[in-house]
């Protein structure tokens, strides 16, 4: 079985623009969320979707957004980008959005030059 | 905000010696724990997790225990491995909170051959 899979893989932007990162969950779960991951630190938590509803929100400008579409699948907005948001974006899913094991992909290297 | 930590940010053992990680939360409220390990390049792997009504759970080769009393939780790998080699990250989150997890910084468990 197909774990959570994303693309692209790396991605380079410069600052001012905007960008969009996919994400399909594993197949079965209904819930995605989405982590930021600067080197050397923990993830930390942008959004969760859920039957294509917002669950949750982390603490982070309203630059970013996401969606999710009626296969699961969702998609990660960023616009207006800064050099501090270069970090590794990971998305994970399962399989009813609750205290549950959450599956995370391998992420999109994002750099902002 | 509440924050996960970790006591050690690198740790070096012998290949078949054990190995034990620390975390400390400081959510009280905290019910649902899980360890990740995170390889280069690589999005974070599901390792075990305990909730709040338990004090230990074993794995494969791993064990995870949690002291309530203390806020403290700690991941015991067993027979060390070269493939152990990553960083491991321990996560927390409430019942209420869905897949939001609060990430501490990580610990990068190298194995001596």
């Amino acid at each position: 079985d197909a774990g959570v899979t994303q693309s692209p893989t790396h991605l380079i932007k410069t600052r001012g623009q905007h960008v969009t990162l996919r994400c399909s969950p594993i197949s079965g779960h209904k819930s995605v969320s989405w982590y930021q991951q600067v080197l050397g630190q923990g993830p930390q938590f942008i959004f969760q979707y859920y039957e294509k509803e917002e669950r949750g929100r982390g603490n982070f400008p309203d630059r970013f957004s996401a969606r999710q579409f009626p296969n699961y699948s969702s998609e990660l907005n960023v616009n207006a980008l800064l050099l501090g948001d270069s970090a590794l974006y990971l998305c994970a899913s399962s399989p009813m959005g609750g205290n549950e094991k959450l599956f995370f992909g391998s992420g999109t290297q994002l750099s902002v030059l | 905000g509440e924050s996960v930590g970790l006591h050690l940010p690198t740790l070096s053992v012998q290949e078949g010696d054990n190995s034990i990680i620390n975390c400390a939360y400081s959510n009280s409220a905290s019910d649902y724990f899980i360890w990740y390990k995170q390889e280069s390049g690589k999005g974070p792997q599901f390792i075990i997790d305990i909730r709040s009504n338990m004090d230990k759970r074993q794995g494969q080769r791993v064990t995870v225990l949690l002291n309530k009393t203390v806020k403290h939780l700690s991941l015991q790998i067993a027979a060390t491995q070269p493939g152990d080699s990553a960083v491991y990250f321990c996560a927390e989150t409430i019942n209420n909170a869905g897949n939001m997890l609060t990430f501490g910084g990580g610990t990068r468990l190298m194995v001596k051959p």
